[in-house]
């Protein structure tokens, strides 16, 4: 069975411009989560999105958006790109919408975005 | 504030060694533990996840241990191979009425050498 798959691995933009990153969880799951990762520190939270509704959002600016589609597979879009956003973006499924409870998460190996 | 520490920030072994690894957090309510493994360049890896009636669970030659009283957990890695090369964080979960989150710790870099 296919684990959690996202596109592209890897990224290159500018400053000002616009991202769109993709994700696709395990079959069956329908809870996706992003993250963003800063080289040497540990996930920061973004979004958590179950059965197409926003469940969770981090401390992230508005130039931060997601949604969910009814496959369940997931888009997250950064607009006005600062060289901090600069990252391994993670996406995350699991089964519920329980982000915190029992349920484990799997994780994708993410986008790397590079901003120039 | 709730907050999860990870001690050490790195550590260097010998192939066929053991070691443990110290997680503390101030996290309230808690709900779970778990330990994730992320190989450089990858997505983190579930290894165990605790809830707070349980105190030790394992994978393979990876065991956590889990003291809710002291608000402490370890990892333990018995026999490392070079593949155990990773970063290992400790992530817990709070639930309080409809607010759910994971708090993430900064991970401790582990490196297995031969």
């Amino acid at each position: 069975d296919a684990g959690v798959t996202q596109s592209p691995t890897h990224l290159i933009k500018t400053r000002g411009q616009q991202v769109t990153l993709r994700c696709s969880p395990i079959s069956g799951h329908k809870s996706v989560s992003w993250y963003q990762q800063v080289l040497g520190q540990g996930p920061q939270f973004i979004f958590q999105y179950y059965e197409k509704e926003e469940r969770g959002r981090g401390n992230f600016p508005d130039r931060f958006s997601a949604r969910q589609f009814p496959n369940y597979s997931s888009e997250l879009n950064v607009n006005a790109l600062l060289l901090g956003d600069s990252a391994l973006y993670l996406c995350a499924s699991s089964l519920t919408g329980q982000v915190g409870s029992n349920q484990p998460q799997h994780f994708g190996d993410g986008t790397r975005l590079s901003i120039l | 504030k709730n907050q999860v520490e990870q001690s050490p920030q790195s550590l260097i072994i010998l192939e066929g060694k053991n070691c443990t690894l110290q997680c503390n957090y101030t996290v309230s309510p808690f709900s779970n533990l778990r330990w994730y493994k992320q190989d450089t360049g990858r997505g983190p890896v579930s290894l165990t996840i605790m809830t707070f009636s349980e105190n030790t669970k394992s994978n393979g030659r990876y065991t956590a241990t889990l003291d809710a009283d002291t608000k402490q957990s370890s990892l333990h890695i018995t026999a490392s191979q070079l593949s155990d090369s990773a970063s290992y964080i400790c992530v817990v979960g709070t639930e309080a009425g409809n607010n759910r989150k994971l708090i993430w710790g900064l991970g401790t870099s582990l490196a297995v050498n031969p």
